[in-house]
C-alpha cells in the first residue's frame, strides 16, 4: 500500500536463527503496528510503538522484540526463530486525524520456519 | 478487554444473493468499527468504518454495514453477491488505548455461481 512497505516479502529460515523483518512508511504516523495472522486466529498484535523508542508488548509478543530509532522504520526481530513463529506478518500505521481515521497495512512478509 | 466475534468461519452464498458477515464487538468508550477484506495471498484492503454519525455505512465495491449499538453490533451486508466477492473478511474494533486495532478470526465467503 502507499505509504508503507515491508521487506523481506518472503523468508526462510532455519530454526534458532535470528530474523528481523522491516516496516517503512513514509508518512511521518506516531503509531505503528506488528500483526501476525495465523488459521483460524485473524490478525494478532504482537508490538506496537507510539513513536520513536516508545514501544509495548502486544498479545503474542513471546519470542519477539522490537525497535523504532527513527519515525519511519519498525523492525521486528525474532530473536531465536521457531517453526509456531511460522506466520504471516503485517506492519500497520495509523492515520488519527478526525477526518481520515484509519489504518493502512503493507503488503505482508511470509515467514517460514524451517 | 476490548474483543471481536465473528461467529461464523464460513458463509456460503449463491452469485445474485444478499449476504451478510455477522461481526459482535466488546468495548468501553465509543466504538472504532472497521471491515478489511483480504484476497488469496494478499494484503488487506479497508471496505468501510464507523466512527460516528449514520448507522449505515457505505464502504467499496457496494458494501455496506449497519451499526447496532444495543445488540452491540456490526454486520457488512452486500444486496447482491458476485463470485470475485468470495475472499476473507475481518471485522476489527479500535482498542482507544494506543490506538491498537483488535481483529475478529475472521470469515470465509464464498460465493457460488
Amino acid at each position: 500500500d502507499a505509504g508503507i512497505t515491508q521487506s523481506p516479502r518472503h523468508k526462510v529460515t532455519e530454526t534458532g536463527t535470528p530474523v528481523t523483518l522491516r516496516c517503512h512508511q513514509t508518512e511521518n504516523h506516531r503509531y505503528m503496528y506488528w500483526y501476525r495472522q495465523d488459521p483460524g486466529h485473524g490478525l494478532r498484535l504482537i508490538h506496537y510503538s507510539y513513536g520513536v523508542k516508545d514501544t509495548d508488548k502486544g498479545e503474542v509478543s513471546d519470542g519477539y522484540s522490537v525497535s523504532r530509532s527513527k519515525t519511519e522504520d519498525f523492525l521486528l526481530t525474532l530473536e531465536s526463530a521457531t517453526s509456531s513463529q511460522t506466520s504471516v506478518y503485517f506492519c500497520a500505521i495509523s492515520e488519527t486525524g478526525a477526518t481520515n481515521y484509519g489504518y493502512t497495512f503493507g503488503s505482508g512478509t511470509r515467514l517460514t520456519v524451517v | 478487554a476490548q474483543s471481536v466475534a465473528q461467529p461464523e468461519d464460513q458463509v456460503n452464498v449463491a452469485e445474485g444473493n444478499p449476504l451478510t458477515v455477522k461481526c459482535t464487538y466488546s468495548v468501553s468508550g465509543n466504538p472504532y468499527l472497521f471491515w478489511y477484506v483480504q484476497y488469496p495471498n494478499r494484503g488487506l484492503q479497508f471496505l468501510l468504518k464507523y466512527i460516528t454519525g449514520d448507522n449505515l455505512v457505505k464502504g467499496s465495491y457496494g458494501f455496506e454495514a449497519e451499526f447496532n449499538k444495543s445488540q452491540t453490533s456490526f454486520h457488512l451486508k452486500k444486496p447482491s453477491a458476485l463470485v470475485s466477492d468470495s475472499a476473507l473478511y475481518f471485522c476489527a474494533v479500535r482498542d482507544s488505548g494506543y490506538n491498537k486495532l483488535i481483529f475478529g478470526a475472521g470469515t470465509r465467503l464464498a460465493v457460488h455461481p
